[in-house]
């Protein structure tokens, strides 16, 4: 059965430094794959998405994505973290047989 | 374009009442889709819709949850009678593509905090 997994429940993370957010899929063909981001009260926004072609995705807010079939991942990445990007965020799958299904989320807190 | 917009953004009721939660999806979107989101549970889709037509409800935790699509830019979502165990946040999501295929990602509403009380 498809399904995401998103290990890390709460990360911290001081400003300016990098964030990697981890995300596996379990899915046997090429899945879509998205990040969502969630701030507090408000409803999920796509920050980026796969489904095919370069593995390393751009998105907006500066972040990025790289899809590793061989380790079934699509971690989120950014080089320098900001205040501003404190949210719960979410990766989530599909198929072009099946919709999506979301993982549990992450919650990124920024320490001063 | 506006998005999608929910209503109302929060809602209060007593348990037993009627609720009904309302969405308007993108123009243009063909697939609308109703999520729950709970601390537990984390986000739940409970219902979708293709051109107006439901096409997966196993998602409705029980009978007290009907959801209707009377046309292209409007859905409700209404629980009767409510319960405490309701409390949540309501999502609607419309997409463009093929019967809820997630050809373009979805986009999201603000949502409704729903409390029963």
């Amino acid at each position: 059965a498809q399904s995401v997994t998103q290990p890390d429940i709460h990360i911290t993370v001081s400003e300016g430094a990098s964030l990697e957010l981890r995300c596996n899929y379990s899915y046997g063909a090429t899945p879509y794959l998205f990040w969502y981001v969630q701030s507090p009260g408000q409803g999920l926004q796509l920050l980026l998405k796969y489904f095919s072609g370069d593995t390393l995705v751009q998105g907006i807010k500066g972040f990025e994505a790289e899809f590793k079939r061989s380790q079934s991942s699509f971690n989120l990445r950014k080089p320098s973290v900001h205040w501003s990007d404190a949210a719960e965020y979410f990766c989530a799958s599909g198929s072009s047989a099946s919709k999506i299904i979301f993982g549990s989320g992450t919650r990124l807190s920024i320490r001063p | 374009d506006a998005g999608v917009i929910q209503s109302p953004r929060h809602e209060v009721t007593e348990m037993g009442q009627e609720v009904t939660l309302r969405c308007k999806p993108i123009s243009g979107h063909n697939s609308l889709f109703w999520y729950r989101q709970t601390m537990m549970r984390g986000l739940e889709l409970l219902i979708y819709f293709n051109n107006n037509v439901p096409i997966d409800d196993s998602g409705m935790p029980e009978d007290r949850f009907s959801a209707k699509m009377p046309n292209a830019s409007f859905s409700t979502l209404k629980i009767q009678p409510s319960e405490p165990r309701d409390s949540a946040v309501y999502f609607c999501a419309s997409s463009l593509g093929t019967r809820g295929l997630p050809n373009y990602g979805y986009t999201f509403g603000s949502g409704t905090r729903l409390t029963v009380v």
